[in-house]
């Protein structure tokens, strides 16, 4: 029972470059989420999705862009990545009664 | 807009205390609100929800309260062990599909 799991685990950027993010959950769930966590900052929310082909924002969306075309999958993307994007990345989905489960993470810096 | 504080930031005890973290939120409309621990480089691993109509949930050496009227919850651990040591999150989820809104962490260290 796999759960939430991110691709890749760790990378390293350079500015202007662009990449994605995997995450893929096997428990049938409809909501998704992505969060950055930074030091002192706490996580925040990226964006969300509440199911196949719907996408939101959240609280820091700007410079990512996201997709759902498969309800297991939520894909992050960085098209022009940026020193300040570097940071622990973290997918959630949520489950019944409104439990949240979520990934190992991925470890970006962006020189 | 919610915003979620946890107290103490830090917090160092000697192994076999029982000790109690802090969790405040500013907004009591909730829909639940979840416990995480975090390890060094590792990511969250969830360890009690408690729903906005419940009191309290318990696990293992663990307890957890909600107080949704006041804004606070409390994560009480009893008997620490070494192997407690992590960082601890609380994050509450408001109504509909909208993500958690989690506080910064209160970082434990059980000496042996």
């Amino acid at each position: 029972n796999a759960g939430v799991t991110q691709t890749p685990k760790f990378r390293v950027l350079k500015t202007g470059q662009s990449m994605t993010l995997l995450c893929a959950q096997d428990m049938n769930h409809e909501y998704m989420y992505w969060y950055r966590q930074d030091p002192g900052m706490g996580l925040r929310l990226i964006h969300y999705s509440v199911g196949e082909g719907t996408t939101a924002k959240g609280e820091v969306p700007d410079g990512y862009n996201v997709s759902r075309l498969k309800k297991q999958n939520f894909l992050l993307g960085l098209e022009s990545a940026a020193p300040s994007q570097t940071s622990v990345y973290f997918c959630a989905s949520r489950g019944l009664a409104g439990r949240n489960y979520f990934g190992a993470g991925t470890r970006l810096s962006v020189l | 807009k919610q915003e979620v504080t946890q107290i103490p930031a830090a917090l160092s005890v000697p192994e076999g205390e029982n000790l109690v973290l802090n969790c405040s939120f500013t907004d009591s409309a909730i829909y639940n609100l979840q416990w995480f621990r975090q390890d060094p480089g590792k990511g969250l691993t969830s360890l009690l929800l408690i729903q906005s109509s419940q009191r309290e949930q318990t696990s293992g050496r663990l307890n957890a309260s909600l107080d949704k009227s006041s804004g606070r919850s409390t994560l009480y651990i009893a008997a620490s062990q070494p192997g407690d040591s992590a960082t601890y999150l609380c994050a509450v989820a408001g109504g509909g599909a909208d993500g958690l809104t989690f506080g910064k962490g209160t970082h434990l260290i059980i000496q042996p």
